[in-house]
């Protein structure tokens, strides 16, 4: 069935580093590919979106990439501060749900 | 707005009894799911609601588990007998449509089972 790997965290960094986060994917099609984030004591919210390969999603200083040659999601940020701080799901829209990753903690210290 | 409000936040009960949650979806939202996130897993969704009719519950356990949305609003999951290996967050999302590709999450209830 469609799964989704993320690598495993915690991801510690020093604010304004520059952060990568993998995701890649199995699926059968096309998917939507989504990162959604989950702040400490609240729900998870969409991050971005990317609905076709090459498509860049972006918001918030984050952005990432369909790939559809190497099945991947990755995120990336130029500078993360310390509110950035807070689990990141990698997830795939197959037959109208979502399919998650296990999630990356991303601590963000001063 | 008001976003996916659900209650209890937090719930604490023996094995062997009985617990129900609430979630009332984005106004206007006919698509309702219940996901279930055990502790250091991503969500995995249990059932999905178009208004009233549930459309794909192929994931709920059904000896135990059961989930009502009687007028196409809100909604409840229910558990009964609970064991432990129930202990987790229950999250509930809705969406305009099943179409519809943005999920919108609530804040979730975490369920401890002694």
């Amino acid at each position: 069935g469609d799964s989704v790997t993320q690598m495993e965290g915690p991801v510690t960094l020093s604010e304004e580093a520059f952060l990568t986060i993998n995701c890649t994917y199995t699926a059968t099609g096309y998917p939507s590919l989504f990162w959604y984030v989950q702040y400490p004591g609240e729900g998870l919210q969409l991050l971005l979106k990317a609905t076709k390969a090459d498509d860049k999603g972006s918001n918030k200083g984050f952005e990432a990439t369909y790939r559809k040659e190497t099945t991947s999601f990755h995120l990336e940020k130029g500078s993360v501060q310390v509110s950035d701080s807070a689990v990141y799901f990698c997830a795939l829209r197959s037959f109208q749900k979502l399919v998650f990753g296990t999630g990356t903690r991303l601590l963000v210290s001063p | 707005e008001a976003g996916v409000v659900q209650s209890p936040r937090y719930k604490i009960i023996e094995k062997k009894q009985p617990v129900a949650f609430w979630c009332n979806p984005i106004s206007g939202h006919n698509t309702l799911y219940w996901y279930l996130q055990n502790l250091g897993q991503g969500p995995e969704l249990l059932i999905r609601y178009e208004n009233e009719e549930a459309v794909d519950d192929s994931q709920l356990p059904k000896d135990r588990f059961s989930a009502e949305r009687l007028k196409g609003v809100d909604s409840t999951l229910k558990i009964q007998p609970a064991e432990l290996g129930d202990s987790a967050v229950y999250l509930c999302a809705s969406s305009l449509d099943g179409a519809q590709e943005t999920q919108y999450f609530g804040p979730g209830t975490r369920l401890l089972v002694l």
